[in-house]
């Protein structure tokens, strides 16, 4: 069976400035891995995926996510980030041959600072 | 709007009570399931459907009951609410073999159990 860490639970970050999300997945057979972003009092909407190919994969709003397979990493980037950026972020993962059953980690709350 | 509705947004409930949480799609998905969202906890399934007639289990699925009798609707029931039930839930669609696309989520239903 597959997991997924999220190793901050919260991140403060000044605006404009860069951030990363720190994502670390277990899993014994090949994956899919997928960043989702929570806005206050609404539902998830999915931010970026990786699924094969090229290992650095750019998303909705500037963030992009680079896979690491020897490091069993999926982190989450974006070189300047805004005030509407305040969200929560979940990495999630799925077998590769079972993508219909996604287990998400526990999140990561992004605070923008002004 | 196609998307995942679900009903209602709010409820409040006592001890033993029963209730019924709504969720329909009009995208076709075949693929449905529910999530409940705990503070610090992520998201954690409850119950999965692969198409009308066939549901299973997720992580926790006690004290939870669900039936997919068309492709549309996927209700999750309540028979007899308890205050660990408190929590946002969210259902979920996604065509089957396409979950790698990203699911579609509904906006939440924000229950309390008092």
């Amino acid at each position: 069976a597959q997991s997924v860490t999220q190793l901050d639970s919260q991140v403060p970050v000044f605006e404009e400035a860069p951030v990363e999300l720190r994502c670390n997945y277990s899993s014994s057979v090949s994956v899919y891995l997928f960043w989702y972003v929570q806005y206050p009092n609404q539902g998830l909407q999915l931010l970026l995926k990786y699924l094969s190919g090229s290992t650095l994969v750019k998303g909705i709003n500037g963030f992009e996510a680079e896979f690491n397979k020897s490091q069993t990493s999926f982190h989450l980037r974006k070189p300047s980030v805004h005030i509407s950026d305040t969200a929560e972020y979940f990495c999630a993962v799925s077998e590769s041959n079972r993508d219909d059953k996604i287990i998400f980690g526990k999140g990561t709350r992004l605070h923008i600072l002004p | 709007n196609a998307g995942v509705t679900q009903t209602p947004k709010f409820q409040v409930l006592k001890t033993g009570q029963s209730m019924t949480l709504q969720c329909a799609q009009d995208m076709n998905h075949e693929y449905m399931s529910w999530y409940r969202q705990d503070p610090g906890m992520g998201l954690r399934l409850i119950h999965y459907s692969v198409g009308a007639g066939i549901t299973d289990q997720g992580e926790v699925p006690n004290g939870y009951n669900v039936s997919r009798s068309t492709t549309e609707d996927f209700p999750l029931r309540l028979l007899s609410a308890a205050p660990s039930q408190t929590s946002v839930y969210f259902c979920a669609s996604s065509s089957l073999g396409q979950g790698a696309l990203g699911y579609t989520f509904g906006s939440g239903t924000r229950l309390t159990v008092v």
